[in-house]
């Protein structure tokens, strides 16, 4: 069974605090790491997809990275506006994605 | 472009009834996916439309069923429902199957009482 867990729970930052979220995972035949960002009210929102252990994404302030049974999420000078939930699921040989329980991420001005 | 929609935005149910749910993907987008979030259980996958037809299913009971038209748009049905199915439903299309780069609808949240 695929399992996921993220840490930590919850996150507070003072603006421009860098930090990172971990994601480790058990899955059975990886077929891709998505993160996810959700806004309190909202669904998620795609962020990056992962697919080889080494590869790095970035977007604006976040960069993902992957190894073979974790990725990380760093957050470089956060501001208030990052404040969410973030969210990792794996995407096994069932092809179906499997969510961790997320980080909320406050980032206090 | 429009996002995904989905309707009814909140609704109240008692136990025993039943509800449908409906979601209308972005347009072009053929695979429909369907999540339950609950505070406890986090995500949760219940089933993958493509093309009208169901291309995978979570652990979920039979009570839940869906169905996908052939414009893309798709219904969740949840059947006799019970308290713990108050949940927030999210519907996520995506362009491909099989759960890539989903777009995720702002949901319907779901009560039972």
């Amino acid at each position: 069974e695929d399992q996921v867990t993220q840490s930590p729970e919850a996150l507070r930052l003072q603006e421009g605090e860098s930090s990172s979220l971990n994601c480790s995972y058990t899955v059975s035949g990886l077929r891709g790491l998505f993160w996810y960002r959700q806004d309190p009210g909202k669904g998620p929102e795609f962020l990056f997809t992962l697919y080889s252990a080494g590869e790095e994404k970035e977007k604006e302030r976040l960069k993902a990275t992957l190894t073979k049974k974790e990725s990380f999420l760093h957050i470089t000078a956060p501001k208030p506006e990052d404040s969410a939930t973030y969210l990792c699921a794996p995407r096994g040989s069932a092809r179906q994605l499997t969510f961790g329980s997320g980080t909320q991420l406050t980032v206090l001005p | 472009k429009a996002g995904v929609t989905q309707t009814p935005r909140y609704l109240i149910k008692t136990r025993g009834q039943q509800v449908t749910l409906s979601c209308s993907p972005i347009s072009g987008h053929r695979s429909v996916s369907w999540y339950q979030q609950t505070p406890g259980q986090g995500l949760q996958f219940l089933f993958e439309y493509f093309s009208e037809t169901q291309r995978n299913k979570g652990n979920f009971p039979g009570r839940f069923s869906g169905r996908q038209f052939s414009n893309s748009r798709s219904e969740m049905n949840v059947s006799t429902l019970e308290l713990g199915d108050s949940a927030l439903y999210l519907c996520a299309s995506s362009l491909l199957e099989g759960a890539e780069k989903l777009f995720f609808g702002s949901g319907t949240q779901l009560s039972v009482l």
